[in-house]
Order: structure tokens, then C-alpha cells, then sequence
């Protein structure tokens, strides 16, 4: 079992649409949650970080997150063709003790947000 | 500009070479991480630096990987004898100690290495 798992997609939504993009991890232990952007042939860029229960939110983009059930979600509200792109979730902490920020990748998931 | 930049952008190198890839860190950023990204794949950890010591290299996949950061800021990655599952994008991120954002990582643009 990978530790950190992602659909990979593709995910395919209309514009203007909610995109749901999931994520589950094994590390019951891990303590900090992240979101990135990665599109294509670029490096990875942070969207948003969670590290409590419940949803944060940041203009169109949430994240949820349930320790509980080891999940956790992004949402995109009013999609727009420009959010096209590879969602990576990661994961920092858990049993290993490393606090200092090493970060597990699950594979990514592919969106594609159609005009 | 005042991101992380990586050198060469792109390598090529045949089997059995010997590759050596710069990272240069945000100024100040005292963390720094190094990163492999196969085709598909989400990055994988190699190693992280904490100013020049090197504090976990539990990532680093074979001997023949070896990375160093001896004054604390610029990092290079060096890979032995290269083989071609070293095909990848290697990345380079690096984060300040920051209580607001914990352990947000920049990233590099990334070397895309190709072992022929």
C-alpha cells in the first residue's frame, strides 16, 4: 500500500464546475497536510496547507481534512480552464518523527477543466 | 529573480557518466531538499539539509547518490555512474524556518536528466 494515494485521473469537469479532488494516506501519525499545482514540465507550486480537522478556505480553493478517516480533499469552485493542471497532495510527519517538513507525494491527479 | 534556481536545466548523460546537478536556494532559507520525479509520479524524497548538515539521506536510492551543501546555502546533488532508471526530474526546494507557514517548500524549476 502507498502511503500517500491519489486517483490519478484524469479528471474531467466543465467550466464553472466543482472539481473534487481526493487523497488518502497510511501514516496515521502524520501531522500536516499539503496541496500543489504542478503543471506541465513545471515544478510543483504550494496551493494551500492544513494541518486541523475540518475545512480551510482560501478564495476558490478548500481543503477538508478528516484524521479520522486518514482523507483528505481539495475543492475548486468555478473551475476555469487555467486550473488544468496535475494536483499532487502530500503529507508531512508520522511515525518516522521527521517534523522538519519531508514531504511524501501521492502521484497526482490530472484535471482538466473543458471550455 | 528570488526563487530557487537549478542548473543545468537539462542533461543528458550516457550510461556509466558521472553528473553533477546546483541547486541555489532562496537567500536565507535555512532548509533544503532534494527530490526525484519520474514520469507520472509524484516527486519522491532523496535528502534534506538543515544549513549544511545533512539530516536524513534515508531517500537517496543507491550509494552511487551523494549530495552536499558544505557552506550552507548552495547544494549539489552528484550522481555516480549513472544508470538509466536515474531518468528523471530531479527537483531542489527550499523552505525558511517560518511558524506562519510551516514547511512550505519553494521549488526549483527542476534538472531533467537523461541517461541514454
Amino acid at each position: 500500500q502507498k502511503e500517500v494515494e491519489q486517483n490519478s485521473g484524469p479528471l474531467s469537469v466543465p467550466e464553472g464546475a466543482i472539481a473534487s479532488l481526493n487523497c488518502t494516506y497510511s501514516d496515521r501519525g502524520s501531522q500536516s497536510f499539503f496541496w500543489y499545482r504542478q503543471y506541465s514540465g513545471k515544478s510543483p507550486e504550494l496551493i494551500m496547507f492544513i494541518y486541523s480537522n475540518g475545512d480551510k478556505e482560501d478564495g476558490r480553493f478548500t481543503a477538508q481534512l478528516n484524521k479520522a478517516s486518514q482523507y483528505v480533499s481539495l475543492l475548486i469552485r468555478d473551475s476555469q480552464p487555467s486550473d488544468s493542471a496535475t494536483y499532487l497532495c502530500a503529507v508531512n510527519g508520522g511515525a518516522g518523527g521527521t517534523s522538519y517538513g519531508k514531504l511524501t507525494f501521492g502521484q497526482g491527479t490530472i484535471l482538466t477543466v473543458h471550455p | 529573480g528570488a526563487g530557487v534556481s537549478q542548473s543545468p536545466r537539462y542533461k543528458v548523460a550516457k550510461r556509466g557518466q558521472d553528473v553533477a546537478l546546483r541547486c541555489d536556494p532562496i537567500s536565507g532559507h535555512v532548509s533544503l531538499f532534494w527530490y526525484q520525479q519520474a514520469l507520472g509520479q509524484g516527486p519522491e524524497f532523496l535528502t534534506y539539509f538543515q544549513n549544511e548538515a545533512q539530516l536524513d539521506k534515508s531517500g537517496l536510492p543507491s550509494d552511487r547518490f551523494f549530495a552536499e551543501r558544505p557552506e550552507g546555502s548552495v547544494s549539489t546533488l552528484k550522481i555516480q555512474r549513472t544508470q538509466q532508471e536515474d531518468s528523471a526530474v530531479y527537483l531542489c526546494a527550499s523552505s525558511p524556518e517560518n511558524i506562519r507557514a510551516p514547511y512550505e517548500q519553494y521549488f526549483g524549476p527542476g534538472t531533467r536528466l537523461t541517461v541514454t
